[in-house]
């Protein structure tokens, strides 16, 4: 059964730009969320979807941004990129319901310069 | 709000060595607690779940009790293995207030030696 699988692993980006994630839930799992991983903040929760809708979204500006398809697929959106915004972006997937718990891809290193 | 705190590292053992990483919670509601670990670039892997009061998770010789007495739930192992070094992360969710939402610990970094 195939994880979580996020795309693409590793990005630069330059000050200013944007930039768009992609995240493919494991197959039958309609919760997506996104976190941002970075040395000094730890793990930081950035929103979940669930059937294309936003049910829950944390403490960021709205720079980020993200959407959700039909198929369960997600995309994350950060524009006008700042050095700060440099981080390990992680993914995870679940099946209805915390009790199962997320299971997380392998992220997408982004580093602005 | 709620919030988790983990005990600080990096955690240095011999292998063979009895590991425990202090895990407690503040949370309003009745919250799912998990324990995730990641290894070097690598994402997350849930370690073992615990949805209720007393419940024990239990997982490739890891073990942590739900304590709703003492709001933990610290991670054990009778005996690490050079293979265990990795960073690992207590987290709850808290789904009747927060949705899917977790909330991670700021991590303890284990590095087991031969």
């Amino acid at each position: 059964k195939a994880g979580v699988t996020q795309t693409p692993r590793y990005l630069i980006k330059t000050r200013g730009q944007q930039v768009t994630l992609s995240c493919s839930p494991i197959s039958g799992h309609r919760s997506v969320s996104w976190y941002q991983q970075t040395p000094g903040q730890g793990l930081q929760f950035l929103f979940e979807y669930f059937s294309e809708t936003q049910r829950n979204k944390g403490n960021f500006p709205g720079r980020f941004s993200g959407r959700q398809f039909s198929n369960s697929r997600s995309e994350m959106n950060v524009s006008t990129l700042e050095l700060g915004d440099s981080a390990l972006y992680l993914c995870a997937s679940s099946l209805e319901g915390l009790d199962y718990g997320y299971t997380f891809g392998s992220g997408t290193r982004l580093t602005v310069v | 709000g709620n919030s988790v705190t983990q005990m600080e590292g990096p955690v240095t053992l011999s292998e063979e060595a009895f590991l425990t990483i202090n895990c407690t919670y503040t949370a309003t509601g009745y919250p799912s607690l998990f324990w995730y670990v990641q290894y070097p670039g690598e994402g997350l892997q849930l370690l073992l779940k615990a949805t209720k009061a007393d419940d024990k998770g239990s997982n490739k010789g890891f073990e942590a009790t739900y304590r709703k007495e003492t709001t933990s739930f610290h991670l054990e192992k009778g005996s690490v293995q050079v293979s265990d070094s990795a960073v690992y992360f207590c987290a709850l969710s808290d789904r009747l207030n927060q949705g899917g939402k977790l909330i991670f610990g700021q991590g303890t970094e284990l590095s087991v030696k031969p």
